[in-house]
């Protein structure tokens, strides 16, 4: 999902569907990325990492994909459960282990 | 895994007034912790990065007479919200650094919700 600015962009899906969620980072010397889950009221949540050396990495449930040539990164949810149901965050780490957040995407699933 | 926590997790305070909010990494030394802001549906901010023993370093646009920083052990930095106006109302995240952790994760506390009258 893409930032639209003060409006969360949301992924509506099925309980049990795979869900899949897109993020487009600035710069291409970053080399280290994440993907944080966050809900309601509370801080972010780590999910899975991915250093720029690699183009995919697996989870529990959870899969990152990294296209260094359009500098996108996904985050592909496998049975997606209610509990998954938060808002999501990618984040580049560029220098001096600084983050820097997408846009986020918020995630509802239907029971 | 390594926890940070945050105090408090919430404060009402009246506009003129100063908070100070902690952020503490309970089972490991953090040599770097960072300050973030969230307004709502927005994401993370990066306010400034703190360094233990040395001063924080600000992000473009923070004002740091505004927003006090003190990262005097391993463990504890705080935030100082100084002359709060309603403005300043938002979501306070702070993240700790691990320095072990070969992929430089960032471990998150649970946030301070600020709400200035």
């Amino acid at each position: 999902g893409e930032s639209v600015g003060l409006h969360l962009p949301t992924l509506s899906v099925q309980e049990g569907d795979n869900s899949i969620i897109n993020c487009a980072y600035s710069n291409s010397a970053s080399d280290y990325f994440i993907w944080y889950k966050q809900e309601s009221g509370k801080g972010p949540q780590f999910i899975i990492d991915i250093r720029s050396n690699m183009d995919k990495r697996q989870g529990q449930r959870v899969t990152v994909l990294l296209n260094k040539t359009v500098k996108h990164l996904s985050l592909q949810i496998a049975a997606t459960q209610p509990g998954d149901s938060a808002v999501y965050f990618c984040a580049e780490n560029k220098a001096g282990n600084m983050l820097t957040f997408g846009g986020g995407t918020r995630l509802m699933v239907k029971p | 895994g390594a926890v940070v926590s945050q105090h408090p997790s919430r404060v009402i305070c009246k506009s003129g007034t100063s908070v100070k909010i902690e952020c503490r990494s309970l089972d490991f030394q953090a040599t770097t912790m960072f300050w973030y802001r969230q307004f709502p549906k927005q994401s993370l901010m990066l306010m400034a990065t703190s360094n233990e023993g040395s001063k924080a370093t600000y992000e473009q646009g923070v004002e740091k007479d505004k927003f006090l920083i003190n990262h005097a052990s391993l463990t504890l930095s705080t935030l100082t919200v100084t002359s709060a106006h309603p403005e300043d109302s938002s979501f306070y995240i702070c993240s700790a650094f691990d320095f072990r952790s070969s992929y430089n994760e960032q471990f998150f506390g649970p946030g301070t919700r600020l709400t200035v009258l």
